[in-house]
């Protein structure tokens, strides 16, 4: 079973330039979510997807930041004008449901902005 | 929100010792309560979960306790290995409330 995908694995911008993120969940998971990871830290969840629709997005700085999920499938994360502190970690990751089972992770796209 | 507090933030043992790691959380409706392991450069990867009807699970060499009372649960370790060395992740969530939140992280060393 092919896992979660994510690309780029590392991008370099500088500050206030805009980032776009892709994900490609497990095939038939309904539920996808992206992370924030910042350096030693946890990973802080940014917004969560049921098939097409947003379940939470209430930790998503939504001044800058936007997420879709077009057909239920793929997923793009962007950051428009990025800051010094959005470097990080962007995680994807997928369940079949929701939160309450298994989340298969990606391996993060590593963001540092100059 | 949830509040979910891990210690210690970095543990070393030698190898063939227990490691324990525990987490502590704020919301009584919190019901699920999984550790995942990451390795550096990859994304977490789930190795045990706890729900809240259970108070203890054991797979292998790797055991959580939870104890919903003092809202704490705690992952043991036993026999561990090097390739043990990693950053594990508490985390709690509940079905009603669609939130997931991760603890702090602790960076475990196994000793050879």
């Amino acid at each position: 079973e092919a896992g979660v995908a994510q690309s780029p694995r590392y991008k370099i911008i500088e500050k206030r330039q805009s980032v776009a993120f892709w994900c490609n969940p497990i095939s038939g998971h309904a539920t996808l979510y992206w992370y924030q990871q910042i350096l030693g830290q946890g990973p802080k969840l940014l917004i969560q997807f049921q098939n097409n629709g947003v379940v939470d997005d209430s930790q998503l700085p939504k001044d800058r930041f936007s997420a879709e999920r077009l057909k239920g499938v793929d997923s793009t994360l962007k950051i428009q004008p990025a800051k010094l502190e959005d470097s990080a970690v962007y995680l994807c990751a997928s369940s079949f449901l929701g939160v309450w089972e298994t989340q298969y992770f990606g391996p993060g796209t590593r963001l540092l902005v100059l | 929100g949830e509040n979910v507090e891990q210690h210690p933030s970095t543990l070393s043992v030698q190898e063939g010792d227990s490691a324990v790691i525990k987490c502590t959380y704020s919301d009584s409706a919190s019901n699920y309560f999984p550790w995942y392991k990451q390795e550096l450069g990859k994304g977490p990867q789930l190795i045990i979960d706890i729900r809240s009807n259970v108070g203890e699970k054991k797979d292998q060499r790797i055991a959580v306790t939870l104890n919903k009372t003092a809202k704490h649960f705690s992952l043991h370790i036993t026999e561990t290995q090097p390739e043990d060395s990693a950053v594990y992740f508490c985390a709690a969530s509940s079905i009603t409330g669609n939130q997931f939140y991760f603890g702090t992280g602790t960076s475990l060393t196994v000793i050879p």
